[in-house]
């Protein structure tokens, strides 16, 4: 079966640190380029990271640049989103998503884990 | 970065009527653009991508045009299914952005 499931989200105070984890199965992971997607309570879709497919590669929205890493285990077939020096704004449905062919469109999503950054 | 605006915010509509909503981009986004569809406690769902194609299981009553700075989702006989919220995004440039989204409501 073709999915991914997120994990690793709660409420976590503002200032601390927070790992997700995206797990991936029914797909040859290794070869696909994967993103996180954020989409904050009511509202729209916002656009987090990108890692390709050979863990080098990396792209940040302005918003998380120097307080998220993106990175992935090829051999485990897991996504990975560790959020530092979390910010009340960060509070989420995180989604983690496979890259559509290298195109940068996102054609298969997870069902999401929620962050709240809240004291 | 650029900016998406989709229009209208809401669109009422009854089953079996044609739906036409819009996304204009702030400067061009050539043909990169999809649109997804999202219901309520559910991940959104690839429609079409760059601009015009159908993404695989999607129906052919949806369909997408446009290049440049305007484009257009119609849904051309709506299934009570179809009653969700549709964004659209780009991929032109970095960073990769949605529009505000289009709720689409009985």
């Amino acid at each position: 079966q073709v999915q991914l499931v997120e994990s690793g989200g709660g409420v976590v105070q503002p200032g601390r640190s927070l790992r997700l984890s995206c797990a991936a199965s029914g797909f040859t992971f290794n070869t696909y380029g994967m993103h996180w997607v954020r989409q904050a309570p009511g509202k729209g879709l916002e656009w987090v990271t990108l890692i390709w497919s050979d863990e080098n590669n990396k792209n940040y929205a302005d918003s998380v640049k120097g307080r998220f890493t993106i990175s992935r285990d090829n051999s485990k077939n897991t996504l990975y989103l560790q959020m530092n020096s979390l910010r009340a704004e960060d509070t989420a449905v995180y989604y983690c998503a496979r890259d559509r062919s290298k195109g940068r469109y996102f054609d298969l999503w997870g069902r999401g884990t929620l962050v709240t950054v809240s004291s | 970065e650029i900016v998406l605006t989709q229009s209208p915010a809401t669109l009422s509509l009854s089953p079996g009527e044609r739906a036409t909503l819009s996304c204009r981009a702030r400067q061009s986004v050539s043909s990169y653009l999809a649109w997804y569809q999202q219901k309520p406690g559910q991940a959104p769902r690839l429609l079409i991508y760059d601009a015009s194609n159908r993404a695989a299981g999607i129906p052919a009553r949806f369909s997408g045009s446009g290049s440049g700075t305007d484009f257009t989702l119609t849904i051309s006989s709506l299934e009570p299914e179809d009653f969700a919220v549709y964004y659209c995004q780009q991929r032109n440039n970095w960073p990769l952005t949605f529009g505000g989204g289009t709720k689409v409501e009985i």
